[in-house]
């Protein structure tokens, strides 16, 4: 399995606190990505960072926010959680070359719940 | 806008049965494919892709996947399943060389039953 750590694995919070989520990886790949996954939804893309500092903007990024201040960390914040929140939150990696390129390799994922 | 559609929503086999699951996609440029399998409690895992070439991809665990660009379909086949496929599978799709547009359809669950 690719190097790919997320902490917490589980967490349950209030609506209205902040919340972060942290994807670490020692592949040294130059892109990461957040995605939520919920039943009937498949996976969505939430952000991605194609480098250091450089974030865009995925299918459901509204209420989250993003940041990469070092190649193997991608942080996920909810600035103020709400109930439809609740998903299971996987990071993923990819390289910029290689065989492997193109190809993403997902964390364990994170399960958050909001009351 | 660019969708992925996974036709089957849960199907439920046999040991030894054949399966089949469905996939189509919008987009009409250059695709890049891919077959995802997620077992129960865990993370995404890589079963195949495609990019270029022979349209028949072999992958891992005897799944094996057809990319057909005149229907726009990227279909995933067993010839006989194992109670141990039971998970959910992922059609996804990346436009061309363009990293971070991997589009997912929504997941087939397979149940196989002993």
């Amino acid at each position: 399995d690719a190097g790919i750590t997320q902490s917490p694995r589980h967490k349950v919070t209030e609506t209205g606190t902040p919340v972060t989520l942290r994807c670490h990886q020692t592949e040294n790949h130059r892109y990461m990505y957040w995605y939520r996954q919920d039943p009937g939804h498949g996976l969505r893309l939430i952000h991605y960072s194609y480098g250091v500092k450089d974030t865009d903007k995925g299918e459901v990024s509204d209420g989250y926010s993003v940041s990469r201040s070092k190649t193997e960390d991608f942080l996920l914040t909810l600035e103020s959680a709400t109930s439809s929140q609740t998903s299971v939150y996987f990071c993923a990696i990819s390289s910029s070359g290689g065989s492997s390129y193109n190809e993403q390799f997902f964390g364990p994922g994170t399960r958050l719940t909001v009351l | 806008a660019q969708s992925v559609s996974q036709h089957n929503h849960h199907v439920i086999l046999s040991e030894a049965a054949s399966l089949e699951l469905g996939c189509n996609y919008s987009y009409g440029g250059t695709v890049n494919l891919f077959w995802y399998v997620q077992y129960p409690g865990q993370h995404l895992q890589l079963l195949l892709k495609y990019f270029s070439g022979d349209p028949l991809v072999k992958g891992i665990k005897g799944f094996e996947a057809e990319f057909i660009k005149s229907k726009f379909s990227f279909n995933l086949r067993k010839p006989s399943v194992q109670w141990s496929d039971t998970a959910e599978y992922f059609c996804a799709v990346n436009k061309g060389r363009s990293q971070g547009n991997l589009i997912f359809g929504k997941g087939t669950k397979l149940s196989v039953k002993p």
